[in-house]
């Protein structure tokens, strides 16, 4: 079956640096997706991964490790604006997307 | 219209009654897509279009209809809602290209009691 799997929650400092990480099952794999989604509101894209390796864009990096089935998300300088939930999504063999239930952080001032 | 918009944003529903969510697009995407957001689960995929004039089922499509006669338009229909339905509904849209990023109309908001 396909799976993605996230933590729940998780709680970080502002101005600090947080992981979130992702495991993913799926039939077929072409890429790794990560949105952001604030409370009440719509999903908005953040990364898209389909290669091994590290993304920079800003206070954010995404990582994948394709052998490994593993993804993370990488968090710096917290602000207080971070405080979300962070979706992660795995492309399967349909070009359909698998996604987690996602992990909401908070952050603490 | 820029990006997405959907209709209604929020809507209570007696059980039985038919509903029909709306949703259009003015980025001239091919691909569109509907799914259901509940809490503890991930979005799920109710029906997508790929181009207009063809629809497929995703995931959770029993009790939905959809329809895409047209770039632009692409309404999610309950024929007879059940309280199971309550849920936040997406619709989304990308240009096509298989990889390509999905984007996010601002959600219906449905209670079925």
């Amino acid at each position: 079956g396909q799976n993605i799997d996230q933590p729940t929650e998780m709680t970080a400092t502002e101005g600090a640096i947080v992981q979130i990480n992702c495991t993913y099952q799926t039939s077929g794999f072409n890429g790794l997706f990560w949105y952001q989604q604030h409370a009440g509101e719509a999903p908005t894209f953040l990364s898209y991964n389909v290669l091994d390796g590290l993304e920079e864009k800003g206070r954010f990096s995404s990582f994948l490790s394709r052998s490994k089935g593993y993804s993370y998300l990488l968090l710096k300088e917290l602000q207080m604006k971070d405080s979300a939930s962070y979706l992660c999504a795995g492309l399967d063999s349909n070009y359909q997307l698998i996604w987690g239930a996602g992990t909401k952080l908070i952050i603490k001032p | 219209i820029a990006g997405i918009t959907q209709a209604p944003t929020s809507q209570i529903l007696a059980a039985g009654r038919r509903m029909t969510l709306r949703c259009t697009q003015d980025m001239r995407h091919n691909a569109m897509y509907w799914y259901r957001q509940d809490l503890g689960l991930g979005l799920r995929l109710i029906h997508y279009s790929n181009t207009a004039g063809t629809t497929g089922k995703g995931e959770v499509p029993d009790g939905y209809s959809v329809s895409r006669a047209n770039t632009d338009d692409f309404p999610l229909t309950l024929a007879s809602a059940v309280p199971s339905q309550t849920s936040v509904y997406f619709c989304a849209s990308k240009t096509g290209a298989d990889t390509d990023t999905q984007y996010f109309g601002p959600g219906t908001r449905l209670t079925v009691l």
